[in-house]
């Protein structure tokens, strides 16, 4: 069974760069889209971004110029990297895997989540 | 981007009762909507996907139906561990991917 799991700094300074690890195991990292979403204090929902298996990101318009996602197939690995961090990015962030098929997606399943403080 | 409303914000249901919850989008979606439960603490889960198909494991009182523009979810006979936060969620004009604001069902 699939799990992913958060991990990194649960306190960032205001301007700095917030940076969280995600780790995938009882599966396969070398397929489907691997994604960022967060969720603000106020319960909002907002996807941050996605890589592909095979190196191909997307980010969110509204971050896009922030925001970097990575991937390391060989430690079943990727990440997030947020630059130039305010107060609104405090939130719970989650990673997920994106599954496609036959043109419908959806966030299945997810990490258990991780808090990220901007505060200084 | 596609906007997602729900309605109701929240709503108080007992043990045994039939809910609805409403998700709209400002746009045409056709069927791609998603469904999410979110309990205190937890992540999303997956509940619906494509409008109305359950996703593996999750019991048949759950049923998603809509197309187009407006889209409902509703649970039937509702048990205690049904008491959370629902989220329907947009794939057609994605990415950017864009969630609904969230739905409360409590006691």
């Amino acid at each position: 069974q699939l799990q992913l799991q958060e991990s990194g700094p649960g306190l960032v300074k205001p301007s700095e760069t917030l940076s969280l690890m995600c780790t995938v195991s009882g599966g396969s990292i070398n397929k489907d889209y691997w994604t960022w979403i967060r969720q603000t204090p106020g319960k909002a929902l907002e996807w941050i971004g996605y890589i592909f298996f095979t190196g191909g990101t997307y980010y969110n318009p509204s971050l896009k110029n922030r925001v970097t996602i990575s991937l390391d197939p060989s430690k079943k690995k990727f990440s997030l990297k947020l630059t130039s961090v305010t107060t609104a990015d405090t939130a719970i962030y989650y990673c997920a895997r994106l599954t496609y098929l036959s043109g419908f997606s959806w966030f299945d399943p997810w990490g258990q989540g991780a808090l990220v403080t901007v505060s200084s | 981007d596609i906007q997602m409303t729900q309605s109701p914000s929240s709503l108080s249901a007992s043990v045994g009762d039939r809910v609805t919850i409403t998700c709209r989008a400002s746009q045409n979606i056709n069927n791609y909507l998603n469904w999410y439960q979110q309990k205190p603490g937890k992540a999303p889960d997956l509940l619906i996907y494509a409008a109305s198909t359950l996703h593996d494991g999750v019991p048949s009182r759950f049923s998603g139906s809509g197309s187009g523009s407006d889209f409902t979810l509703t649970i039937t006979n509702l048990q205690p561990e049904d008491f959370a936060t629902y989220y329907c969620q947009q794939s057609v004009s994605a990415p950017p991917y864009t969630f609904g604001p969230g739905t409360k069902v409590d006691v």
